[in-house]
Formats: structure tokens, C-alpha cells, sequence
């Protein structure tokens, strides 16, 4: 079972450069969310999305958009990126029905120079 | 939003029983406690979960105190594949369009 996949999984920048994370999950769950997390940190909610064409922010936005143009994916943009935003991307995605638990992908470690 | 406090580090003997506090004084009557797990270089995973009651699965169970502002996550046997860092979280419906906060969890350190 695939579940929640992440692509890529490892990538350097340089800054001012931009890219996108890509998140996929198969199980038909209605709302999907990106986090990010330091070392040594928990992790901090960027965006999330309770359905297709709908985003929100989270608690640390600035820098990154979304965008979840199907159900199944959503894309995580960083349009110049910073040094700051070297962190490990996290997708998970929730099912809308009853107190299901969230499934997270493996994670991008993502590295800003 | 209810927050819940843990431990930063834990260490624990293999195949011998870890118990795993977490408080949450704040907790109203309509938080579920949640329990998740990240083993290194993984995204977290979802361990168990429960709203008064004890609740036993086969990855662990969830002892949650009478007045369920404490709870304690119980690993009954670990093993060295149980080191991980884990995390306490609260939820409360309707479920899904929340914003879970992990905070820093406790990493659990099993000695061989």
C-alpha cells in the first residue's frame, strides 16, 4: 500500500531558486496538510487543504504556497528560496469520516545554501 | 487550543516495560488523546488513541487517568525498533479540518 508518497525525497537549493514538493496520497482522504520540522523541533504546520481547490494557511505560511488542484495531490511551492527554509517537509493527509488518524509521508529533506 | 506537556528524554532497558507520561490539565470533555510515534528519518505514525477509557492495540495501550488530565502511553515489551520519538496530541471534533500541534514529544532511548 502506497499511502502518503513524497517527492523528492532529498534535494539541494541554492537560494532565490524556486521548486515544488509534491505530495500524493491514495486513499481518498478529503483534507491534507504540509509541516515542516527543524532539528530538534516538533513540527510546525505550513498550509493544509480540506478539499480539492481549497488551501489555509497554517502557522508558518510566509514563504510557501499550495495549491490542490486534485484530490489526490497537493503541492507544496517555494518561489525564492531562503536558507531559512532548509527544514525536513512533511505531506499527511486525514480522512474527513470519524476520529481517523493522520498518515504522513517519509518526508523531503530539503537543504537551502 | 489544549496543550499537553512531556518529558523531553526517556531511556528504557530492551524487553522490559516503558511507561510514557503525557499531561494535559486542560483537556475538555470532547479531546481525544492521540498518541504517534516518528522512528528516525521517518514521518510520524500513529500509535493509538482514546477518550476515557483504556485502550490497548497491538502496538501499545493507553492508560488515561480517572479525571483525564494525565495520560500514559505503555509499551509493554521494547524492543529496540520502540526507539522513536513520540508524541502526545489532543483532538477534538469535528475531526479533520484541525490543525494537529505536535510539540517535542519525548525521545525514547532503548538500551540494548
Amino acid at each position: 500500500n502506497a499511502g502518503v508518497t513524497q517527492t523528492p525525497k532529498f534535494r539541494v537549493l541554492k537560494t532565490g531558486q524556486s521548486m515544488t514538493l509534491l505530495c500524493a496520497q491514495d486513499m481518498n482522504h478529503e483534507y491534507m496538510y504540509w509541516y515542516r520540522q527543524d532539528p530538534g523541533m516538533g513540527l510546525r504546520l505550513i498550509h493544509y487543504s480540506v478539499g480539492e481547490g481549497t488551501t489555509a494557511k497554517g502557522e508558518v505560511p510566509d514563504g510557501y504556497n499550495v495549491s490542490r488542484l486534485k484530490k489526490q495531490n497537493f503541492l507544496l511551492g517555494l518561489e525564492s528560496a531562503a536558507p531559512s527554509q532548509t527544514s525536513v517537509y512533511f505531506c499527511a493527509s486525514i480522512s474527513v469520516e470519524g476520529n481517523q488518524p493522520q498518515h504522513f509521508g517519509d518526508g523531503t529533506r530539503l537543504s537551502i545554501l | 487550543d489544549a496543550k499537553t506537556t512531556q518529558p523531553n528524554s526517556m531511556e528504557s532497558n530492551e524487553e522490559e516495560p516503558v511507561h510514557l507520561p503525557c499531561n494535559h490539565s486542560t483537556i475538555s470533555g470532547t479531546d481525544y488523546i492521540h498518541w504517534y510515534r516518528q522512528l528516525p528519518s521517518q514521518g510520524p505514525e500513529y500509535v493509538i488513541h482514546g477518550l476515557t477509557s483504556n485502550v490497548n492495540n497491538r502496538m501499545a495501550s493507553l492508560a488515561i487517568a480517572e479525571d483525564r488530565k494525565s495520560s500514559t502511553l505503555i509499551l509493554h515489551r521494547a524492543t529496540l525498533r520502540d526507539a522513536a520519538v513520540y508524541y502526545c496530541i489532543l483532538r477534538a471534533p469535528p475531526f479533520g479540518n484541525e490543525k494537529l500541534t505536535f510539540g517535542t514529544g519525548t525521545r525514547l532511548t532503548i538500551i540494548p
